[in-house]
């Protein structure tokens, strides 16, 4: 299995609302991320997880908030988002971080935020 | 600062084509040169791989040329076909494991 899957594949949310996003892979991996990309973009990373711990956060906004419950599992928890937030949110995993070890992508959360 | 330049923006080929992308970097850090193709509503996916000491890789239809002196890279898809139409993103990771992304470059393969 070399799937990694994302929850839900729409989000459509207000600016006062507070809502969660979802990714889970079942390939023993050790390191997950979290990119967003806008559209004709590059996917820009946000967080990367090693062993459940936060390894990197990329001066994101508070707003964002990322958890790794299990090394299966991995959230972003949205509260008072902007409009300019809205884009495609990305998750993806890798045996470990570093060099060399490939990243497997799941298909994304588009989010919009009104 | 744009780290990893990605050309050309757009390109379009007849099937059987050859289409070849280009990027380079500066920063002497990266230690390994990945390519993601990605559709339309998918995630990216990787493609082919190549590290530094090595000039040049294959897999398939998929070329990476490496050009470590000149600090650039390339991806040549052989026999293009209509279905390898998608954006196409090189990446260059640093020894620390920290990826930056070119800007892509979108692909379009007619029949």
């Amino acid at each position: 299995d070399t799937e990694v899957t994302q929850t839900p594949k729409h989000l459509v949310m207000g600016m006062t609302n507070k809502k969660s996003l979802k990714c889970e892979q079942h390939m023993g991996h050790r390191a997950m991320y979290w990119y967003k990309q806008k559209a004709k973009k590059p996917p820009e990373l946000m967080f990367v997880y090693s062993y459940e711990k936060l390894s990197i956060n990329e001066s994101v906004p508070s707003r964002f908030s990322p958890e790794c419950p299990n090394s299966s599992l991995l959230n972003l928890h949205l509260h008072a988002l902007q409009p300019e937030d809205s884009a495609l949110y990305l998750c993806a995993s890798s045996q470990g971080y570093g060099v060399g070890y490939e990243q497997y992508f799941g298909p994304g959360t588009r989010l919009t935020v009104t | 600062q744009q780290q990893v330049k990605q050309s050309p923006q757009s390109l379009i080929v007849q099937k059987g084509g050859i289409p070849i992308i280009n990027c380079a970097y500066e920063n002497t850090a990266f230690d390994y040169f990945p390519w993601y193709q990605q559709f339309p509503g998918k995630g990216p996916a990787l493609l082919i791989a190549i590290r530094p000491d090595v000039s040049e890789k294959k897999e398939g239809r998929f070329t990476i040329s490496f050009n470590k002196s000149a600090k650039q890279f390339s991806l040549h898809i052989m026999d293009s076909q209509p279905g390898d139409s998608a954006t196409y993103f090189c990446a260059a990771i640093t020894n620390a494991g920290k990826s930056t992304f070119g800007d892509g470059t979108t692909l379009t393969v007619k029949p």
